[in-house]
């Protein structure tokens, strides 16, 4: 079966930062990558899809890359609203762990 | 305007049953996979199952194979999550989503 792992699971950062997260796939997925942002209560939100594709509405600091195995998120320069915590998922199915981005 | 409305979630005792119901309106339902989402107090998400458009593939996450039942019906724009014998590790918000649409969620509290 097919596992994706996140790194860093936790990481603090100012406002203005760049930040930068990854997610591992243990075998080869394409780009059938999607990420969400979740705050607390709130249910997740949709913010890139096929692994780099920006979803509709979703600010341009938000960007996302790779293929294969290996895929980013970065957020090139980290706003208040931000801070929050960013799952990658694969196919509608697997979720990777989490990385909560929280204030320094 | 897209909605996907959660229902059915409650208190439940151990070996209890539970039927969950979402309620889809704002996108054409019959053209879309369907998942159920759980998050448990305090963790990450854990995708639970999946259906295809017109309910002739399911896919379950091993821990709730044999337990619970994904289906729709696509004349009542609805998607229904059966979940029986459940166990305490169950206890989680359980979103209906689509991927870009999520319901609100309703929490499934299994406890004596």
């Amino acid at each position: 079966d097919i596992q994706l792992t996140q790194s860093p699971s936790f990481l603090s950062a100012s406002v203005g930062d760049r930040v930068t997260i990854t997610c591992r796939a243990s075998e080869g997925i394409s780009s059938y990558l999607v990420w969400y942002q979740q705050k607390p209560g709130k249910a997740p939100k949709y913010l890139i899809y096929a692994a780099s594709t920006l979803q509709s509405g979703v600010p341009s600091r938000f960007s996302g890359s790779g293929s294969g195995t290996e895929f980013t998120l970065t957020i090139s320069s980290l706003q208040p609203e931000d801070f929050a915590t960013y799952y990658c998922q694969h196919l509608n199915s697997l979720f990777g762990p989490g990385t909560k981005v929280d204030i320094k | 305007e897209v909605q996907l409305v959660e229902s059915g979630g409650g208190l439940v005792q151990p070996g209890g049953s539970l039927r969950l119901s979402c309620a889809a309106s704002g996108f054409t339902f019959s053209s879309n996979w369907m998942s159920w989402v759980r998050q448990a107090p305090g963790k990450g998400l854990e995708w639970v199952a999946n259906i295809k458009e017109d309910g002739s593939a399911k896919y379950y996450v091993d821990s709730v194979k044999g337990r619970f039942t994904i289906s729709r019906d696509n004349a009542k724009n609805s998607l229904y999550l059966q979940m029986n014998s459940l166990r305490a590790e169950d206890t989680a918000v359980y979103y209906c989503a689509r991927g870009v649409d999520w319901g609100q969620g309703t929490v499934v509290t299994v406890s004596s």
